[in-house]
């Protein structure tokens, strides 16, 4: 069956360095994958959509890679501050309904 | 403007009990979707409405779970004979259309079943 996930444990960082979380699928070929931040008791907010011929997407301090061959995206936030503290789930759309990971959830420490 | 609304934020309620989860969504927006939210995990798709009518239902657990948007706007999803195993944060979001349409996200409700 279709996977998706992402590395259920906590990562901790130090405020000003790069945040980097993995979001890993099986069994499929998404041809976009997004990207969503959620903070605790609120509804995931969108982020980044990267498609399958794009290797890399930026928006101000994020950046989303997407390799097909290694069947992964990775989501970067640079320059850290721990108002980026979240969880962040990756998803795909299959026909409209949103697939997501379990979500990583990111502690920046100042 | 305004965003997706959920009422009521939290709900507790006993087992074997009949709950209704509302969903207000941004105006003009014609695609509807519910999803499941257990701690730790991410959003389970549960159903979601082109209009007035259910796309894709395939997400709901069982027969005692049942949505309806009667008017293509609000929505509400609704639980029968609730278990302890529903207790879990009920999202719901709204987009413009389908596929890649970004969807928006209410802020959910907390459904507690004792």
């Amino acid at each position: 069956s279709q996977k998706i996930e992402q590395n259920s444990e906590a990562l901790n960082i130090q405020e000003g360095k790069t945040a980097t979380l993995t979001c890993n699928y099986t069994n499929y070929s998404p041809a976009y994958l997004q990207w969503y931040r959620q903070d605790p008791g609120r509804g995931p907010v969108f982020l980044l959509l990267i498609r399958e011929n794009e290797k890399e997407k930026r928006k101000e301090r994020l950046k989303v890679t997407f390799d097909t061959t290694l069947k992964q995206s990775l989501f970067h936030i640079t320059a850290s501050q721990p108002a980026d503290s979240a969880t962040y789930l990756c998803a795909h759309n299959q026909g409209g309904k949103l697939i997501f990971g379990q979500g990583t959830e990111l502690s920046v420490k100042p | 403007g305004a965003g997706v609304s959920q009422t009521p934020s939290n709900k507790v309620t006993e087992k074997g009990k009949y709950v209704e989860l509302r969903c207000d969504p941004i105006s003009g927006h014609t695609a509807l979707y519910w999803y499941r939210q257990s701690l730790g995990q991410g959003p389970e798709f549960l159903i979601y409405f082109q209009g007035t009518g259910a796309a894709d239902d395939s997400g709901l657990p069982n027969d005692r779970f049942f949505a309806v948007r009667p008017e293509g706007s609000v929505s509400t999803l609704k639980i029968q004979r609730t278990e302890r195993g529903d207790s879990a944060v009920y999202l719901c979001a709204s987009s413009f259309g389908t596929s890649a349409d970004t969807q928006y996200f209410g802020p959910g409700t907390r459904l507690t079943v004792l």
